[in-house]
């Protein structure tokens, strides 16, 4: 498709188990974020790929949380042993490296995750 | 990056211009104000975004103050479609100024008939 695709749309799962979300960014853009939600509160950034430089791991929260980025596309976050307070919508959002001004451009965001741990 | 402030709700009649204000008084010369909006259930999305000139597109204006410690979002004729969380974020356009959006808590505008 045209937009960041984000799947599972919805996980429930129990606490103390793994998840593995995935998003598939827009051709071509280089750049990679996972940002996550929790109910009403604002967006909380996880992590930032951007081509083969290593990746700013600098907003998670703790060391049951990685991510990869595979061939500069798709990228998968994990979580291990998850807890309740992981519960929240996780965002992916993509962008070019820079616009043709040299600014670093907009992000345009998946529909987001929606994680509810149990 | 700067910090922004901008107030926690706003009510705009449909049909009226929507004007949402962002004060950031500790902007550097090299970063830039952008704005996003989330749609309740939605991914975010990019309106508009400006260094120190006025700018417009098909959405929205930016009007960025000459000392550029604040600006102001308007939405020209809002529609019930324009209710949302908006945000005002600034940050270096530049890799060495780092390349993530810091989101604040925004304002919930609310457009009604």
């Amino acid at each position: 498709g045209a937009g960041v695709s984000q799947s599972p749309s919805n996980k429930v799962t129990e606490k103390g188990k793994d998840v593995e979300l995935r998003c598939d960014p827009i051709s071509g853009h280089t750049a990679l974020y996972w940002y996550r939600q929790s109910l009403g509160q604002g967006l909380e950034f996880l992590i930032y790929f951007q081509g083969n430089s290593a990746p700013d791991k600098s907003g998670l929260p703790s060391d049951r949380f990685s991510a990869e980025r595979t061939g500069g596309s798709v990228s998968t976050l994990t979580i291990q042993r998850t807890q309740q307070e992981d519960s929240a919508v996780y965002l992916c959002a993509s962008r070019f490296q820079r616009d043709p001004l040299g600014n670093t451009g907009e992000l345009f965001f998946g529909e987001g995750s929606r994680l509810t741990v149990l | 990056d700067a910090k922004t402030t901008q107030p926690t709700s706003m009510d705009c009649a449909e049909g009226r211009a929507a004007n949402l204000p962002c004060n950031h008084s500790t902007i550097s010369g090299n970063e830039y104000v952008y704005w996003y909006r989330q749609i309740h259930s939605q991914g975010p999305q990019y309106i508009i975004h400006g260094l120190k000139n006025n700018e417009t597109n098909e959405m929205a204006s930016l009007i960025i103050t000459e000392d550029r410690k604040s600006s102001t979002l308007i939405l020209p004729h809002a529609t019930l479609r324009d209710t949302a969380v908006y945000y005002c974020i600034v940050k270096s356009g530049l890799t060495g100024g780092g390349n993530k959006l810091t989101f604040g808590t925004g304002t919930q505008l609310k457009v009604e008939l």
